[in-house]
């Protein structure tokens, strides 16, 4: 067990919605970075976050978009949701004590499955 | 700009024979490099990460990765696999002035035969 929590688990939807992935850090973790794996295209960088802010974006559509709570967690949200969309969702947390050498520590993951 | 190639999208092995699993990296500056591991249905693990301090790099489950920087490789090797090492495995590239996101490579399948 990583320490850091995703929910919902699995996730299926419309093409068209809109939907909400949550994650909770590993406590006293202030850095957030969301990934999406896909048969296609791999692991992929999405979004990272530090304390609330927003530090770098990746490969992130338009489409979605991200926020860190001042808890903490940390949100992304996916709207018109196309059949590409279908991944799975990863959220990872480190302590950024060493930007670019920290650990970061995954998730479970959630499956997105747009129908 | 930063990448990680891969070699070889699955690799078999018999349980017990060494275990190689390849990783180059393309990077402008000094770079810190990772292998994950994901079992099925998991989230990933880190089995090692290479950070300057130490070329060679001792990680969990009895794997270590040399980094050469001439080759720009940071190949992955296991002495004698186990069943319990049939997982996929990934190589990553982050960048100390990009904030610590990680670039991965398109991952290697292990399979291990009894």
């Amino acid at each position: 067990d990583s320490g850091v929590t995703q929910t919902p688990k699995h996730l299926i939807t419309a093409t068209g919605q809109r939907v909400t992935l949550r994650c909770s850090p590993r406590s006293g973790d202030l850095s957030v970075y969301w990934y999406q794996q896909s048969l296609d295209q791999g692991l992929q960088f999405l979004i990272h976050y530090y304390n609330g802010e927003e530090r770098a974006k990746g490969n992130i559509l338009e489409r979605f978009s991200a926020q860190q709570f001042p808890d903490l967690h940390s949100e992304l949200n996916l709207s018109s949701l196309e059949l590409g969309d279908s991944a799975l969702y990863f959220c990872a947390s480190s302590g950024y004590r060493d930007p670019g050498g920290d650990e970061q520590f995954f998730g479970p993951g959630t499956r997105l499955t747009v129908l | 700009a930063q990448s990680v190639t891969q070699l070889g999208s699955h690799v078999s092995v018999s349980e017990g024979a060494l275990v190689l699993l390849r990783c180059n990296y393309s990077s402008s500056v000094p770079p810190y490099l990772f292998w994950y591991v994901q079992y099925p249905n998991q989230g990933l693990q880190l089995l090692l990460k290479y950070t300057s301090a130490a070329t060679l790099v001792k990680g969990i489950n009895g794997f270590e990765a040399e980094f050469k920087k001439s080759e720009t490789s940071f190949h992955l090797t296991k002495p004698s696999a186990h069943m319990s090492d049939a997982a996929e495995y990934f190589c990553a590239v982050s960048e100390g002035n990009q904030g610590g996101k990680l670039i991965f490579g398109q991952g290697t399948e292990l399979s291990v035969k009894p």
